[in-house]
């Protein structure tokens, strides 16, 4: 079957740097798509969701590109902080009606 | 807003027991999600609820396992008899309207089976 999947589950950045994290989906028919940030012990929690008519879209420190042609998805973090360390999901709308979550990457900010 | 509540926070429990997971979703959403997640297979949706009507259970593995809500302030997710492999995080998420909606997760319930 057709899922999401990342190109690296480990990404290791220093403090202050911009982070650009990947994702690729194979459904073309993914009308949505969302960016979770999962911390140590605690649950998902939503960074930023970005449909399918639209091709980036900004939020604070964040930034998510979607490129329908090559379906990839990316997450883009500006300087980096500690705090920003997690594993970073990204979802879209597939299977129609359900949410398919990525493996996942891990972010580990240095200081 | 207190946002997802799942209890228990951690639960150790010996093979053939019965395991019942409990969620209060977020005031006013109308779907409810029970996921699992563990290191080999990430984030697996179980089952989820529109207006405390199961929509979709494909997800559950067996038989074994079964989710009710009885209203809307309430889930549970039951495993009986349990097994070492049920060991997982189980996570509970609640939405507003739509089930592409943005989905907010309960700090989930560690389990573990020996």
């Amino acid at each position: 079957g057709e899922s999401v999947g990342l190109h690296l589950p480990t990404l290791s950045v220093q403090e202050g740097d911009n982070s650009i994290i990947n994702c690729a989906y194979s459904n073309s028919a993914s009308d949505y798509f969302i960016w979770y940030k999962q911390e140590s012990g605690k649950g998902p929690q939503f960074i930023i969701d970005i449909r399918s008519n639209m091709d980036k879209r900004q939020g604070q420190r964040v930034t998510v590109l979607l490129n329908k042609t090559v379906k990839h998805l990316s997450l883009q973090i500006a300087a980096t902080q500690p705090g920003d360390s997690a594993v970073y999901f990204c979802a879209e709308n597939s299977p129609p009606g359900q949410l398919t979550f990525g493996s996942g990457t891990q972010l580990t900010v240095l200081p | 807003d207190a946002g997802v509540i799942q209890s228990p926070r951690h639960e150790v429990t010996e093979m053939g027991q019965e395991v019942t997971l409990r969620c209060k979703p977020i005031s006013g959403h109308d779907y409810l999600f029970w996921y699992r997640q563990t290191m080999m297979r990430g984030l697996e949706l179980l089952i989820y609820f529109n207006n405390n009507v199961p929509i979709d259970d494909s997800g559950m593995p067996e038989d074994r396992f079964s989710a009710k809500m009885p209203n809307a302030s309430f889930s549970t997710l039951k495993i009986q008899p349990s097994e070492p492999r049920d060991s997982a995080v189980y996570f509970c998420a609640s939405s507003l309207n739509r089930v592409t909606d943005t989905q907010y997760f309960g700090p989930g319930t560690r389990l573990t089976v020996l």
